[in-house]
């Protein structure tokens, strides 16, 4: 089942507006990782953050982890038309769960140039 | 470094026949590797769980008999879609586990079951 929920499903924006997309979860976490991917292509790993972490960055994203609201934020800034792609969260629950990865349903944003 | 491969990138088959899909760590090597599902314009389903030299852990509802999966080396792993249908037609990607978190995903093998 689907541990993230992600919102909103779909976002269009113009070309250096800033981007947001939120991801909620339901059990405890180890970490909680971003991906994107882009239409029939594999996933591109963007960024982790710890669950005793509370932001981080990577270039120009911003990630937060609120563990006591269970809900984590991308943002995107100055955004780009390359920027178009979907984006994923995914939760890291516990060792024994073997370190699978639970993914949201995703948020597919469109950049206009 | 960390790249993950797979192949075919697409396969069309036909009903009945099995397809097999090979995901390998090209520069690294991997003690466990995840095999995904998606459906257009959905998220990541995990159908499987396979390490090396053991048998794969399957998700709740995923048939093991219809998925089978061998993961051969430390750098292969195939799933084969056993007797396909129709309903069988996805996106199935692979990912190769590096350290306790560090997962890298390969392109992806669209199938399509005529």
């Amino acid at each position: 089942s689907q541990q993230g929920e992600e919102d909103p499903q779909a976002l269009s924006i113009q070309e250096g507006e800033n981007a947001t997309m939120n991801c909620s979860y339901k059990t405890s976490i180890n970490n909680l990782q971003w991906y994107r991917q882009n239409s029939g292509r594999g996933l591109v790993h963007l960024i982790l953050i710890r669950s005793n972490e509370r932001e981080k960055h990577s270039g120009r994203l911003r990630v937060t982890l609120d563990t006591s609201k269970k809900s984590s934020s991308l943002l995107i800034t100055a955004s780009r038309a390359a920027d178009t792609a979907s984006y994923f969260c995914a939760t890291d629950e516990n060792k024994a769960a073997g370190n699978k990865l639970t993914f949201g349903g995703g948020t597919r944003v469109l950049v206009k140039p | 470094g960390a790249v993950v491969s797979q192949h075919p990138s697409r396969v069309i088959c036909k009903s009945g026949t099995s397809v097999k899909i090979e995901c390998r760590s090209l520069d690294f090597q991997a003690t466990t590797m995840f095999w995904y599902r998606q459906f257009p314009k959905k998220s990541l389903m995990l159908m499987a769980t396979s390490n090396e030299g053991s048998k794969a852990t399957y998700e709740q509802g995923v048939e093991k008999d219809k998925f089978l999966i061998n993961h051969a080396s430390l750098t292969l792993s195939t799933l084969t879609v056993t007797s396909a249908h129709p309903e069988d037609s996805s996106f199935y990607i692979c990912s190769a586990q590096v350290r306790d978190y560090e997962q890298y995903f390969g392109p992806g093998t669209r199938l399509t079951v005529t």
